[in-house]
């Protein structure tokens, strides 16, 4: 059985550019979830997809960044005009409902 | 908010010596605890759970936490590594819908 998936591994990109980060969960994972891991620093949550209702946005640090979840599967994270501060591994988890999470690999950023 | 400290960010540890690696959490919310593993060049991995029910919760490879409600912690023992063991853990509380995660211990095991 696969796990979550992400893509790209790694993302090298210019500052102010716009960068799209995907996830595929497990299939039959109702919740997804996008969390960021800065370097020396633990895991930040950013956003948590269930089923049909409304994402929990609370996590995303500005309005650069937004996500969206297409057929209750696939979700892409995009961070629009990209700053250093942005250079991160970004990492995506599922669930079944109320069990626990599995994440995938990360893809780690790196804005110049 | 949730919270939840990792005391120490590096422990190096003998092999075949015991471990303890230290996790507290604010008690401000319902308790769900985890503790996740990341080896070297891997994706983060589930070693173990406390939901309800008993306090003690063990792995299949040797670690066990505690869930200590009267100190808010939670903290992760071995009672012999091995070097397979070196990696980053991550204690991590709150509901199924997110997750609050501390910063991390890397355990490095010393032949």
């Amino acid at each position: 059985g696969a796990g979550v998936s992400q893509s790209p591994s790694n993302k090298v990109t210019e500052k102010g550019k716009d960068v799209e980060l995907r996830c595929d969960p497990i299939s039959g994972h109702t919740a997804l979830y996008w969390y960021r891991q800065s370097l020396g620093q633990g895991l930040e949550f950013l956003i948590y997809f269930q089923g049909n209702s409304a994402p929990d946005k609370s996590g995303l640090p500005s309005d650069r960044f937004s996500a969206e979840r297409t057929g209750g599967s696939v979700s892409t994270l995009t961070i629009q005009r990209t700053q250093q501060e942005d250079s991160a591994v970004y990492l995506c988890a599922s669930s079944p409902p109320g069990q626990s999470q599995y994440f995938g690999p990360g893809t780690r950023l790196t804005v110049l | 908010a949730q919270s939840v400290t990792q005391l120490d960010s590096q422990v190096p540890v003998f092999e075949e010596a015991p471990v303890e690696l230290r996790c507290n959490y604010s008690s401000s919310v319902s308790v769900y605890l985890f503790w996740y593993v990341q080896y070297p060049n891997q994706g983060l991995q589930l070693l173990l759970k406390y939901l309800s029910g008993s306090t003690l919760v063990e792995s299949i490879n040797g670690f066990e936490a505690e869930f200590n409600k009267s100190q808010t912690s939670f903290h992760l023992r071995k009672p012999s590594v091995h070097i397979s063991d070196t990696a980053e853990y991550f204690c991590a509380g709150g509901g199924h819908e997110k997750l609050t995660f501390g910063t991390g211990t890397r355990l490095t095991i010393i032949p």
